[in-house]
């Protein structure tokens, strides 16, 4: 059974980082990229960014109201993806939910789809 | 950047009933790469839908995704209490960012 485990949240100060972790069971994690989703409370799904696995490159996408903050890394030898976020402000309060990210390649071009997601983790940005 | 619009935002129906939710693409969406999600309250989003058709394990049959370009179609049957929730749809055949739809709530 797929399993993700979403850690790491938290009440930070604006301006402040944190290191959000997901830790993965159930697969063969270095075969699979991993993404990150965001909830604000009372809110719809924001797509915060993916790693790729290292067979397609380990690189990385992130949406633009997070780039150059935040920064997704994976650990493979222990199962473990990272969302780090830097300079955080009181807009990236949400809840943080780690998922699998499916490789679908189709007449050259891929995209990615999460079909097993983790229960999230909370983050409030607030002095 | 494709923006997805759902509609309607609200749905209100009655249990045995048909319900039909759209997602509407600014662009067309590449290979139709649209997927749909369910979230009940207080918990994670579930994968319903991939590829704007294809059922994701333990999707029941009632579920049904259609459509193509820049119109999909979430299609639920005959309505079950636990399908009362909020359905998302999100293109996944662009570039990144793979957007998300600002979500249907379907209530009794």
């Amino acid at each position: 059974e797929v399993q993700l485990v979403e850690s790491g949240g938290g009440l930070v100060q604006p301006g402040r980082s944190l290191r959000l972790s997901c830790t993965a069971s159930g697969f063969t994690f270095g075969d699979e990229a991993m993404a990150w989703v965001r909830q604000a409370p009372g809110k719809g799904l924001e797509w915060v960014g993916f790693i790729r696995s290292k067979i397609h490159g380990g690189t990385t996408e992130n949406a633009a109201s997070v780039r150059g903050r935040f920064t997704i890394s994976r650990d493979d030898s222990n199962s473990i993806a990272y969302l780090q976020m830097n300079s955080l402000k009181t807009e990236d309060t949400a809840m943080y939910y780690c998922t699998r990210a499916l490789y679908t390649p189709h007449d050259g071009w891929s995209g990615y789809y999460s079909d097993c997601w983790g229960q999230g983790t909370l983050v409030t940005v607030s002095s | 950047e494709i923006v997805l619009t759902q509609s309607p935002g609200t749905l209100s129906l009655s249990p045995g009933e048909r319900a039909r939710l759209s997602c509407r693409a600014s662009q067309s969406v590449r290979n139709n790469y649209l997927a749909w999600y369910q979230q009940k309250p207080g918990q994670a989003p579930r994968l319903l839908i991939y590829g704007a058709s294809s059922r994701a394990t333990g999707t029941p049959d009632r579920v049904s995704g259609s459509g193509s370009g820049t119109d999909f179609t979430l299609t639920i049957s005959r309505l079950e209490p636990e399908d009362f929730a909020v359905y998302y749809c999100q293109q996944y055949g662009s570039s990144p960012p793979y957007t998300f739809g600002q979500g249907t709530k379907l209530e009794i």
